[in-house]
């Protein structure tokens, strides 16, 4: 079945980068955009940036840019995400989730703790 | 950017019945409008895109009108598994794709 599996959680030092990674399933990866939303304990649904799987395209929300980067593998049908100059507000659950009529199927999140 | 507003931001209700989410956006968004339902630990799920279509499987229960910028998500009689924060989202947009702060529908 169609499905987005992600990496493990990650503990991080305030300054340190992390990378993600969602790998697809399923379906033919390159057909569809995939984005990144992340989601603070308690907090709502922050939405990141997305990755054109076929091109290598990306759109990052201004918050990130400067200190994000979406890349793609296409022989193991993974996307990869990057943050640095990582923060404590940056502790999250980090989700992939790809764009069919909306974001139809999401990965199962990724938490990210930011210590200092 | 396109902002999205949601109200109320705690819904309090009975089983059997009948409310309403409203999301209004900053400008008009031409329908590109989503609603999620996300219960505790899990992924959000899509119930709704462009505004009115219900995604296969949800149940009927669940309805959602609107256009522009004044949106509606609809619960017809609800069941306990109901019980959710529901977010709405403006998924087409050169410049992000944003979601409503949420509405947490409680017993």
């Amino acid at each position: 079945q169609v499905q987005l599996d992600q990496s493990g959680a990650e503990v991080k030092k305030s300054g340190a980068s992390v990378q993600i990674a969602c790998k697809a399933s399923g379906y033919i990866f390159k057909n569809f955009f995939l984005h990144w939303v992340r989601q603070a304990p308690g907090q709502g649904l922050e939405w990141m940036g997305w990755i054109n799987p076929e091109t290598g395209d990306t759109d990052y929300a201004q918050t990130f840019k400067g200190r994000i980067t979406m890349t793609r593998d296409m022989s193991t049908n993974t996307v990869y995400m990057d943050l640095s100059g990582l923060k404590s507000d940056d502790t999250a659950r980090y989700f992939c989730a790809r764009e069919v009529r909306a974001f139809d199927i999401w990965g199962q999140g990724t938490m990210v703790t930011v210590s200092s | 950017d396109i902002q999205m507003t949601q109200s109320p931001s705690t819904l309090s209700a009975y089983v059997g019945d009948r409310v309403t989410i409203s999301c209004r956006a900053s400008q008009s968004i031409n329908n590109w409008l989503a609603w999620y339902q996300q219960k505790p630990g899990r992924a959000p799920q899509v119930l709704i895109y462009k505004a009115s279509t219900l995604k296969s499987g949800v149940p009927s229960r669940f309805s959602g009108s609107g256009s522009g910028t004044e949106f509606t998500l609809s619960i017809s009689s609800l069941q306990p598994d109901d019980f959710a924060i529901y977010y709405c989202q403006y998924y087409k947009s050169s410049s992000g794709y944003t979601f409503g702060q949420g509405t947490k529908l409680e017993i």
